[in-house]
Formats: C-alpha cells, structure tokens, sequence
C-alpha cells in the first residue's frame, strides 16, 4: 500500500512563519514535491526534492529527508494570499506520476 | 505558451451520454496526465501518456477512454458515466528531466456533473 501523511488543517498569522509536515510510504520513490492548490483552482507547483536536503524559492522552502520517508514545506513572511491547500505528492516512478497527499488547508489571518 | 488548456470548463451530461474533454499544450512536454478530484480532496492519477503512448492506467473503469492524438492534445472520451463520477478532471503536464523540470503544470480543470 501506499499513503502520504499530512495535517488537514494549519492556521498562522500574517508575517509568521509555518511548517507543513510529509510522512509518506509509497511503492517506489523518486522524489517529493509540494503544491498549492486555492478554491476553485488548479494545483500550482512549488518544489521538487529528489535529494536529502533544503530547496529555497523565494519565501518557500522544502526539504526531504529520504532516510526518514519525511519531508516538510516551509512558508515564511505569511501572506493572506497564501491561504489554500497545500499538497505533497510523491514521484513514484521515472514517467513522473504522482500520488498525492490529502493536503493540509492553510489559513492565514490577519 | 505556458499554459495547459482545457476545455470545456464545465460540463453536464446524462448517464447514456458520451462526451469528451480536451486539454492542449504548447511547451514541448512529452508526459501528460488526467487526474479525477473530488471536492476537498486530492487529486487521483487516472493515466499518464508518455510519448503519445499510454503508459498507465491506475485501473480506471473502462467508461473513460484516454487518448492522445499528438503531443500536444490529450483528450478523455466520456461514456455511460455515474453520477458518483462527477468531479473536476485536471489535465497536467511535464518535461520530465531533473529537479524543477518534474513540476506538473496544471489546466484549469473541466467540472464534470453527472445527471
């Protein structure tokens, strides 16, 4: 089996900084990789890691740790508009298909 | 061109209908995807097509049938549907390759309503 481990909900105010948890457990792995997804839109990409290590974009940062199946998306300088879901998925196989996780809704607050 | 497009954005169709959504990319990817959300879910894999040819198919019921005219179009034939298919089905594409170049890009998805 497969599953992919995140908090369903995180609230923070603006200017914070919040950190989204991964735990996963998949049939193959070849990296991890987070999106955003707002109401009514479509998942916009955000990182990748392949690799053990830190990945920085801009306000956003992610990290993997392959050794502990566990992963982490780091937002920092919280804006209102980063309020949505975010998703860790993982890369199963070398024709990039991912598997989601249940998204974690991330509520920024005045 | 950045974008994935999809079409049509919304749908309704009844059971003994057939119908297909479409979905267009100019940036060159050569894997391409249709994924099935449900509201406040995440998305699910259906197919990937790599080099025009289908290269997974996540046991999805023969009711949808992918498939891929070039590499650029990617089209998902819709027959006897059930209601409980109703969802917004996302089409996304990747170059593939390292680092950054396996992100998804995402259309905007068709809200299909099964009546």
């Amino acid at each position: 089996g497969q599953s992919l481990e995140q908090p369903s909900e995180v609230t923070a105010v603006e200017g914070a900084i919040v950190q989204i948890n991964c735990t996963y457990q998949t049939s193959g792995f070849y990296g991890l990789s987070w999106y955003q997804q707002h109401d009514g839109g479509a998942p916009t990409f955000l990182s990748y890691n392949a690799l053990d290590g830190l990945e920085e974009t801009g306000r956003f940062s992610s990290f993997l740790s392959r050794s502990d199946s566990y992963g982490y998306l780091l937002l920092q300088e919280l804006q209102m508009k980063d309020s949505a879901s975010y998703f860790c998925a993982v890369r199963r196989g070398s024709q990039g298909n991912l598997i989601f996780g249940k998204g974690t809704k991330l509520s920024v607050k005045p | 061109d950045t974008e994935v497009t999809q079409t049509p954005k919304h749908l309704v169709m009844g059971m003994t209908n057939k119908k297909s959504l479409k979905c267009e990319q100019h940036m060159g990817h050569r894997a391409m995807y249709w994924y099935k959300q449900k509201a406040k879910k995440p998305p699910e894999l259906m197919f990937v097509y790599s080099y025009e040819k289908l290269s997974i198919n996540e046991s999805v019921p023969s009711r949808f049938s992918p498939e891929c005219p070039n590499s650029s179009l990617l089209n998902l034939h819709l027959h006897a549907l059930q209601p409980e298919d109703s969802a917004l089905y996302l089409c996304a594409s990747s170059q593939g390759g390292t680092g950054a170049s396996y992100g998804y890009t995402f259309g905007s998805g068709t809200r299909l309503t099964v009546v």
